[in-house]
């Protein structure tokens, strides 16, 4: 079975300082992972994905995430927050392709909702 | 290029009653997948339907059901309504070997 949790429930940070969103998960096989955003009262945005290849991924809005094999984790950093940034935060990871071909069922943390203050 | 769509937005309902949600994928996905976030928690997997079938379930029970329409459109029903079952219910799309899935906005359930 996945699993995935979210250190920090909630983390707050100045405008323009660095968001660090920690994430680590356990997987039987080689995992898929992704974060994603939610605003409120909206569904959820893809921020990038890892599957394989290069660990350092870029996504959206400046975001990126490095996979760590040796320390299972897929943490999400960028390097000036802006007001807009302030959302819940979705770490989630796969077990990579179903037996179909479609995408394998995604398992979320609990989320880590972002402030951020002038 | 039209996301995926959800329909109703909100919709409150009665203890025992049934629901029905519908959702329409993203342009060119044939797979879709739906989820149950409560307040303050994480999307759980309900179910996927790809080919018109159920390939993948979560820890569900029997009073969830799904069916896929042949233009890759689907619907959530659930039965006996709990107010447990209250919760923000999200569909989403992707296509076959792409491992990516994107969201609609999802559907609000209030059970009473």
């Amino acid at each position: 079975a996945q699993s995935v949790t979210q250190l920090g429930s909630h983390v707050s940070v100045s405008e323009g300082a660095l968001v660090l969103l920690r994430c680590n998960y356990s997987s039987s096989v080689p995992p898929y992972l992704f974060w994603y955003v939610q605003y409120p009262n909206q569904g959820l945005q893809l921020l990038l994905k890892y599957t394989t290849g290069a660990t350092l991924v870029k996504g959206i809005n400046g975001f990126e995430a490095e996979f760590k094999k040796s320390e299972t984790s897929f943490h999400l950093t960028k390097p000036s927050a802006h007001m807009s940034d302030a959302a819940e935060y979705f770490c989630a990871v796969s077990e990579g392709p179903f037996n179909t071909g479609t995408a394998s069922k995604l398992t979320f943390g609990t989320g880590t909702r972002l402030q951020v203050t002038l | 290029d039209a996301g995926v769509t959800q329909s109703p937005t909100h919709l409150i309902k009665t203890r025992g009653q049934q629901v029905t949600l519908r959702c329409s994928p993203k342009s060119g996905h044939d797979t879709v997948s739906w989820y149950q976030q409560a307040l303050g928690q994480g999307p759980q997997f309900i179910f996927q339907y790809y080919e018109e079938e159920e390939r993948q379930r979560g820890n569900f029970p029997d009073r969830f059901s799904g069916h896929q329409f042949p233009n890759y459109s689907s619907e959530l029903n659930v039965n006996a309504l709990l107010l447990g079952d209250s919760a923000l219910y999200l569909c989403a799309s992707s296509t076959r070997d792409t491992p990516e899935q994107y969201f609609g906005p999802g559907t609000r359930l209030t059970v009473t």
